[in-house]
């Protein structure tokens, strides 16, 4: 079945980097779309990017852009969300979910918190 | 940027009660509008694609339907496992938004 496990989340300095990935299985993962989507803990959905398929095309949130880069490894089914230049306002629960106009599948997010 | 803003903000409702949830579209989106619903220490789970289209496995009791600029889900007879969160989300363009989420619980 579909599995998604997101790791690399813990506590940064403001100001520095993390690299997030998604380790997906059970599924051909080089012919979907993917996305970052966080969630502050207790507070709503925010989407955070997108990669397409062949990772050609990105799409970044205003609020991450520029900082954020979304990236794949098709060869090894992996997604990758490199953070950097964290804020305070980035801590939040960052979940992949896998593309079909909605999304899908959903990893159990792994949690970033930005903290001095 | 898309804004969906959902109605109401949260729902206290009665096992086997209907429950209707709105999301109106800053702009039209056509049909490219989804719905999730997420429980406490839970990822979001897709519910509905393409405003009216049931994913799989979802019981028939959730519906969806709307196209342009509103949407509604609707819960047939309120289970007691259908306390949750609901939020829309929209796919007709960048950057993708989410509704800020409807919180159903049970009387």
């Amino acid at each position: 079945q579909v599995q998604l496990v997101e790791s690399g989340g813990g506590v940064v300095q403001p100001g520095r980097s993390l690299r997030l990935s998604c380790q997906a299985s059970g599924f051909n993962f080089r012919t979907y779309a993917m996305h970052w989507v966080r969630q502050i803990p207790g507070k709503g959905l925010e989407w955070v990017a997108v990669i397409t398929f062949d990772g050609d095309n990105k799409f970044y949130a205003d609020s991450v852009k520029g900082r954020f880069i979304i990236s794949r490894d098709n060869s090894n089914n992996t997604l990758f969300l490199q953070l950097n230049s964290l804020k305070t306002d980035d801590t939040a629960l960052y979940y992949c979910a896998r593309d079909l106009g909605g999304a899908d599948h959903w990893g159990q997010g792994t949690l970033v918190t930005v903290s001095a | 940027e898309i804004v969906l803003t959902q109605s109401p903000d949260s729902q206290s409702v009665t096992p086997k009660e209907r429950v209707t949830i709105t999301c109106r579209a800053s702009q039209s989106i056509g049909r490219s509008l989804h719905w999730y619903q997420q429980k406490p220490g839970q990822s979001p789970k897709l519910l509905i694609k393409y405003a009216s289209q049931s994913f799989s496995g979802v019981p028939s009791r959730f519906s969806g339907r709307g196209s342009g600029t509103d949407f509604t889900l609707t819960i047939n007879s309120l289970e007691v496992e259908d306390a949750a969160t609901y939020y829309c989300h929209q796919s007709d363009s960048f950057p993708r938004t989410f509704g800020q989420g409807t919180t159903v619980e049970i009387k």
